[in-house]
């Protein structure tokens, strides 16, 4: 069980927009603290895909973006292409019992 | 550009400690936190913990008795033991640069598989 909350799967045909979202408490999002969110490609290492709620690492397309409210976030990916398939997963810190450092559950994306 | 690598034996037997070394190279280690991240196959991120450069951790509490985490500046180097392992702790084991709690860990490692079995 995740201390971040995310949507198992989520999908979109090849121009689509979809929304994967994290959910979280007042212990770690909704105390304040900032979500990131990586991508992970089979087979490879995450990648930082969005730190900070919203911003995007040197690199990254703008099709990308992310937004945080009360004690959730979201990715956003636009005009959605093939090689999007992958894991997202977000990040934030807690300043409960789960340390500092805590992911969500991941959300595999499927590009139709 | 910075880059880190993973290294340590790919088989640990059970009840023994995983030591793993992640080097990072095209930088300095310093001034930086340097955390562990696991991924059991088929399954999420499993943050470990991180150390500061100045030796100072923090770690998951669900594994803080069995983790320990060193640096050597020296070599920019930091480690990674894991004590009575048992064929849960089987996982790909992640080293990253983490920037703190507004950067996120923009520098990852390509991993090493580590099995627990006798």
């Amino acid at each position: 069980q995740s201390v971040l909350t995310q949507p198992p799967s989520v999908s979109g045909a090849p121009g689509q927009r979809v929304t994967i979202s994290c959910t979280g408490s007042s212990s770690n999002i909704g105390a304040g603290y900032d979500v990131h969110w990586y991508q992970q490609l089979p087979g490879t290492a995450p990648k930082l895909l969005i730190y900070g709620n919203s911003n995007r690492p040197s690199g990254v397309p703008d099709r990308f973006s992310g937004s945080k409210s009360g004690t959730s976030a979201s990715l956003a990916i636009t005009g959605l292409q093939a090689e999007d398939e992958a894991d997202y997963y977000c990040q934030s810190y807690d300043s409960s019992l789960s340390g500092p450092g805590v992911f969500g559950g991941g959300t595999k994306l499927t590009v139709l | 550009q910075v880059q880190l690598q993973e290294s340590g034996p790919g088989l640990v037997k059970p009840s023994e400690t995983l030591s793993l070394t992640c080097t990072v190279s095209g930088g300095s280690i310093s001034s930086y936190y340097w955390s562990w991240i696991r991924q059991p196959a088929g399954k999420g991120l499993e943050w470990i913990g991180r150390i500061y450069t100045s030796g100072s951790t923090n770690y998951n509490p669900s594994l803080k008795s069995r983790v320990t985490m060193s640096v050597d500046t020296s070599k920019n180097q930091f480690s990674l033991k894991l004590s009575s392992v048992t064929a849960a702790d089987t996982a790909v084991y992640y080293c990253a640069r983490d920037l703190g709690s507004r950067r996120g860990m923009d520098v990852w490692g390509q991993g090493t598989t580590v099995t627990v079995s006798s």
